[in-house]
């Protein structure tokens, strides 16, 4: 699986759009990006996923630049639930998920 | 409801006894995992299994046994071999292997001492 590289911490004002970067630069052609978050003391949750096309849903928008080199998790208004641990990971589909240490969001007042 | 049961969420052993985590799913997957985190850490791969009766060891195995004699259970037996078992478990499945998704548990909290 390629590598990510994530900031470890980030932080955003409740209402405002939370933008989540991530580098990927050693990515091949068939690998995704998935996108997870980890509540404190709880499981992570799948969010989205992304090949080479923009892909939104209900719960974020993954943008994911023309090289695929990088791409950005956008939670378009971020509200304290949303404070959590963010997984960008890379794999092959048939591989299973390696998660690092991820990006630690504060979503504040 | 549909979903993913540990139990305990928190569990107390004495060093140098063997322990099991539960852990069940109702949605009919056929991939199954277990996961590994230690404070302010990623989640580390112990063992996973892609159907019944069949496992595979993932990046730290060693001190760990599993079982998957029914496609909804996939417990995990801590072994008084595990150095440091102190740890949050995560256990999680998926449709299949290649699934994009996977669904995690609550997670147990073991605290050995």
């Amino acid at each position: 699986d390629a590598k990510t590289t994530q900031p470890p911490s980030m932080d955003c004002a409740e209402g405002r759009a939370a933008n989540l970067p991530c580098n990927h630069s050693t990515i091949s052609g068939n690998e995704y990006v998935y996108w997870y978050r980890q509540i404190h003391s709880q499981g992570p949750q799948y969010i989205i996923h992304g090949l080479k096309n923009n892909e939104t849903n209900e719960m974020a928008s993954l943008i994911i630049t023309e090289d695929r080199k990088s791409s950005t998790l956008i939670l378009p208004h971020a509200t304290l639930r949303d404070t959590a641990v963010y997984y960008c990971i890379v794999r092959v589909a048939s591989y299973i998920p390696t998660f690092g240490r991820g990006t630690s969001l504060i979503v504040h007042p | 409801d549909g979903g993913i049961t540990q139990s305990p969420k928190y569990l107390f052993r004495k060093e140098g006894q063997n322990v099991t985590l539960s852990c069940e799913q109702n949605l009919n997957h056929d991939a199954m995992y277990w996961y590994r985190q230690d404070p302010g850490q990623g989640l580390r791969l112990i063992y996973y299994s892609q159907i019944v009766n069949d496992f595979q060891k993932g990046d730290i195995a060693e001190g760990y046994s599993v079982s998957r004699e029914k496609k909804e259970s996939f417990p995990l037996t801590v072994t008084s071999a595990q150095k440091n078992p102190t740890a949050f478990y995560l256990c999680a499945s998926s449709i299949a292997r290649d699934s994009y998704e996977q669904y995690f548990g609550p997670g147990t909290r073991l605290t050995v001492t």
